[in-house]
């Protein structure tokens, strides 16, 4: 079973408006992170912004917050103020519990802004 | 310096070529990993090496051979290849594997070819 979901492979935002990014999770630990990465064409993966399962506020990082919310499992990443520069595949991801080795990825949402 | 290098960039190899794929990173970080991202997919975990030993060997096929000679450095071996491991390879660190709340830094990735 998919363990991180992404409902939307793309989306396009106009330049300086904000955007959701949507992410739903499926776990049963109670201790796992949440990550958010940013992928250019470049290839390579950008970490934006980290959400602890014991957080009990929402994360920011700039531009970045993670709109938080635990029963629903989502840990949403809002972009403010979009610049030509945020275009890129954006992933989800999921580390379960203590000595949790690797990263679940989600599919990812592709981002395009348009000027 | 939060930076992981990978070389080569870009690699073409025939079938019958042996070739490696090196990654490096002077963060203190003991845990290590390499990630195969096929285009438009998110990535899929390969090797995980945790205090230089390998623990999480993800089913990947032999002709993948990944090494960690010491904290800072990983290679992976490549022999035989199939025209179907054309990929993204990227190598990521964090600080270890116990806490969830580590993220993981990525390298450029190596774009590899097999023809």
């Amino acid at each position: 079973a998919q363990k991180i979901t992404q409902t939307q492979p793309g989306m396009f935002v106009q330049e300086k408006e904000a955007v959701t990014l949507d992410c739903t999770y499926d776990t049963s630990d109670q201790s796992y992170g949440l990550f958010w990465y940013k992928q250019p064409s470049s290839g390579e993966m950008i970490f934006l912004i980290y959400q602890g399962s014991y957080d009990e506020q929402n994360a920011t990082e700039g531009r970045y917050s993670l709109n938080f919310q635990k029963a629903r499992k989502s840990a949403n990443l809002v972009i403010s103020a979009s610049q030509l520069g945020d275009s890129a595949m954006y992933f989800c991801a999921m580390r379960e519990g203590n000595y949790g080795q690797n990263f679940v990825f989600g599919p990812g949402t592709r981002l395009s802004v348009l000027p | 310096d939060t930076e992981v290098t990978q070389t080569p960039k870009h690699l073409v190899m025939g079938m019958t070529n042996k070739k490696s794929l090196k990654c490096e990173q002077h963060m203190g970080h003991r845990a290590m990993y390499w990630y195969k991202q096929k285009a438009k997919k998110p990535p899929e975990l390969m090797f995980v090496y945790s205090y230089e030993k390998l623990s999480i060997n993800e089913s990947v096929p032999s002709r993948f051979s990944p090494e960690c000679p010491n904290s800072s450095l990983l290679n992976l071996h490549l022999h035989a290849l199939q025209p179907e491991d054309s990929a993204l390879y990227l190598c990521a660190s964090s600080p270890s594997t116990v806490l969830f709340s580590y993220e993981q830094y990525f390298g450029p990735g190596t774009r590899l070819t097999v023809t």
